[in-house]
């Protein structure tokens, strides 16, 4: 079946300009997550949503950061007012319940910011 | 919140033998430990997990063994082979469950 996907899977963008990335996750998947990998370091948590739960935003790094999970599936990371430091890719993942089962990654997207 | 450290950052090892990486984590609330292999250019996958009601789990090659009291658990692939070539990720999900903490990775290089 369908995988995790990601759109877009490279975004080149002008330092301070808004970027939206989205993630779909599999289909019945309720927990979705967000993660920041910057060049040769690991997984940095950024947002949790399950379900109809409110997030755990507790990973964002900055107010410039946000996301939404509408009708409990597609997801929207947005960076608004992009810096130099926010150029790493964004991996999506996703679950079948919190916690408890493998998650899924999208394919990611490549962020740069010039 | 959880810390997770993951020992050695890259390993080289001769095709045919074992490699170990090994990861301690803080938080002793953990209960799901996975373990993530990454090629290069391609997205993180599952290659083994272990819950803390069981020590080790095995799957051909690869063993994950979990010391609850020590607070470490390891990842174990014998008889290696070039495809193994990776990097691996640890993680532990923290007192929440909501969160995946994860490790810093391993750069393995397996030569032929």
């Amino acid at each position: 079946g369908a995988g995790v996907s990601q759109s877009p899977s490279n975004k080149v963008t002008e330092k301070g300009k808004d970027v939206e990335l989205r993630c779909d996750p599999i289909s019945g998947h309720t927990a979705l997550y967000w993660y920041r990998q910057s060049l040769g370091q690991g997984l940095e948590f950024l947002i949790y949503f399950q379900g109809n739960s409110a997030p755990d935003k507790s990973g964002l790094p900055s107010d410039r950061f946000s996301a939404e999970r509408t009708g409990g599936s597609v997801s929207t990371l947005t960076i608004q007012r992009t810096q130099q430091e926010d150029s790493a890719v964004y991996l999506c993942a996703s679950s079948l319940s919190p916690a408890r089962y493998e998650q899924y990654f999208g394919p990611g997207t490549r962020l740069t910011v010039t | 919140g959880e810390n997770v450290e993951q020992h050695p950052s890259t390993l080289s090892v001769q095709e045919g033998d074992s490699a170990v990486i090994k990861c301690t984590y803080s938080d002793s609330a953990s209960n799901y430990f996975p373990w993530y292999k990454q090629e290069l250019g391609k997205r993180p996958q599952l290659i083994i997990d272990i819950r803390s009601n069981v020590g080790e789990k095995k799957d051909q090659r690869i063993a994950v063994t979990l010391n609850k009291t020590a607070k470490h658990f390891s990842l174990h692939i014998t008889e290696t082979q070039p495809e193994d070539s990776a990097v691996y990720f640890c993680a532990a999900t923290g007192n929440t469950g909501n969160q995946f903490y994860f490790g810093t990775g391993t750069s393995l290089t397996v030569i032929p």
